[in-house]
């Protein structure tokens, strides 16, 4: 079946460097790239997504990167700060308007050190 | 506004023991529901998805059922746990032609 890769299962910054986490997947379909964040015992909630349309998208201090042909997409958080420190999921779909498809990664645990 | 709420936050349960979970979704009509399953350490599983009352999609059992008796409600149950039940189980809800999920804060569920 198709799979959703996430390389780093854990990372590990220093306050206010940047950290990036990649992840690749196997549906060349593949269409909505989201990202969810998962504090400490807490349920997850979504931070930002990309659409195939388009390469980079910024919000904030967060940015999404998407390579196609690599199919790969990477979300890079700069000027870190402790309340970053959370599992970070990426997903992918190739379902528009559709969210019953989305492929999971296993999770990238991120602690940034003050 | 919308709110997904989950009950209970937290159970102990034994072995072989019955299980219900339930979710209610407020402010929001005609929902997609699911129910997700975290183990330990972190992996997402997807187990079930409604889109409508009376109608539950499975991707994966792990002999769980789903049920949706009302438009703003979704349960998951057992009549039997195993040991291998145990994690943290999570609640979403998604509008209709919109991928993004808002998720419940979750039931931590341990069978010993």
């Amino acid at each position: 079946g198709e799979k959703v890769e996430q390389h780093e299962s854990t990372l590990s910054v220093r306050e206010g460097d940047s950290a990036v986490i990649n992840c690749t997947y196997t549906d060349t379909a593949s269409s909505y790239f989201p990202w969810y964040k998962q504090e400490a015992g807490k349920s997850l909630h979504f931070v930002i997504d990309i659409r195939s349309n388009v390469d980079r998208k910024q919000s904030q201090r967060l940015i999404v990167l998407l390579d196609k042909k690599a199919k790969r997409f990477s979300l890079h958080i700069t000027a870190t700060q402790p309340e970053d420190s959370a599992i970070y999921f990426c997903a992918a779909s190739n379902r528009v308007g559709d969210n019953s498809k989305l492929i999971w990664g296993l999770g990238t645990s991120l602690v940034v050190n003050p | 506004a919308q709110t997904i709420h989950q009950w209970p936050v937290a159970e102990i349960k034994a072995v072989g023991s019955p299980l219900s979970l339930g979710c209610t979704i407020k402010g929001k009509s005609s929902p997609n529901l699911y129910w997700y399953w975290q183990a330990t350490g972190g992996t997402l599983q997807q187990l079930f998805y409604s889109i409508t009352v009376g109608q539950v999609e499975s991707v994966v059992q792990l002999n769980l059922s789903a049920s949706r008796p009302k438009d703003d409600q979704f349960i998951l149950s057992t009549e039997k746990l195993l040991l291998s039940h145990s994690g943290f189980y999570l609640c979403a809800w998604g509008r209709i032609s919109n991928e993004r999920l808002f998720f419940g804060h979750g039931t931590k569920l341990s069978v010993l």
